[in-house]
């Protein structure tokens, strides 16, 4: 079963525009990781946050978490078509080991 | 370091075949864990082994298994396949201390005909 859900599904926008996308989870969590898909290729892992973290940077990415609400947001700023990919958020839950899990994903396409 | 890698890239079997998956772990890790991704889907969680031990396992039937080698490297096997089975596989390594930086592999696309 899906703990995370990604939204939108889909976005497209033109390079240089910001996209922002949200996840949705169901229970407590430890943690909360981004990842990006090219292609149906493997995940290439962009960034944590912790649950007792409200905002981290890296990069053009930011990332909020808001445990109140479970939900988490990864904003990309200027956006290059490059950053065209699918986007998972993944969590694992309090207490247990380390098993995180997926969303279905946003698919982001950047225009050039 | 040499990253996650994956073999074979692309395999086709047909309904009730068996099939074996293989992972090699980045240098210095030692848990691997195995996901399925069928199209448009996200990962799903399979199974994970720590020191050659399955340390967790997610909602699949038990013709799914695993083997983890005192190398780290791994296999995922399938028996009986079935249709459903169609999907990109995808195997993650990870130091314990770090469990939650997995990385991954560039998976293998099964397609069960």
């Amino acid at each position: 079963s899906q703990q995370g859900e990604e939204d939108p599904q889909a976005l497209s926008i033109q390079e240089g525009e910001n996209a922002t996308m949200n996840c949705s989870y169901k229970t407590s969590i430890n943690n909360l990781q981004w990842y990006r898909q090219n292609s149906g290729r493997g995940l290439v892992h962009l960034i944590l946050i912790r649950s007792n973290e409200r905002e981290k940077h890296s990069g053009r990415l930011r990332v909020t978490l808001d445990t109140s609400k479970k939900s988490s947001s990864l904003l990309i700023t200027a956006s290059r078509a490059a950053d065209t990919a699918s986007y998972f958020c993944a969590t694992d839950k309090s207490g247990g080991s380390y098993i995180p899990t997926f969303g279905r994903g946003t698919s982001l396409i950047v225009h050039p | 370091e040499t990253g996650v890698t994956q073999s074979p890239t692309h395999l086709i079997k047909t309904r009730g075949q068996q099939v074996t998956l293989r992972c090699s772990s980045q240098s210095g890790h030692n848990t691997v864990s195995w996901y399925q991704q069928a199209l448009g889907q996200g990962p799903q969680f399979i199974f994970q082994y720590y020191r050659e031990e399955e340390n967790g396992r997610g909602n699949f039937p038990p013709r799914f298994s695993g083997l983890q080698f005192p190398n780290y490297s791994s296999e995922l096997n399938v028996n009986a396949l079935e249709l459903d089975d169609s999907a990109l596989y995808l195997c993650a390594s990870s130091w314990t201390g770090t469990a939650y930086e997995q990385f991954f592999g560039p998976g293998t696309r099964l397609t069960v005909l």
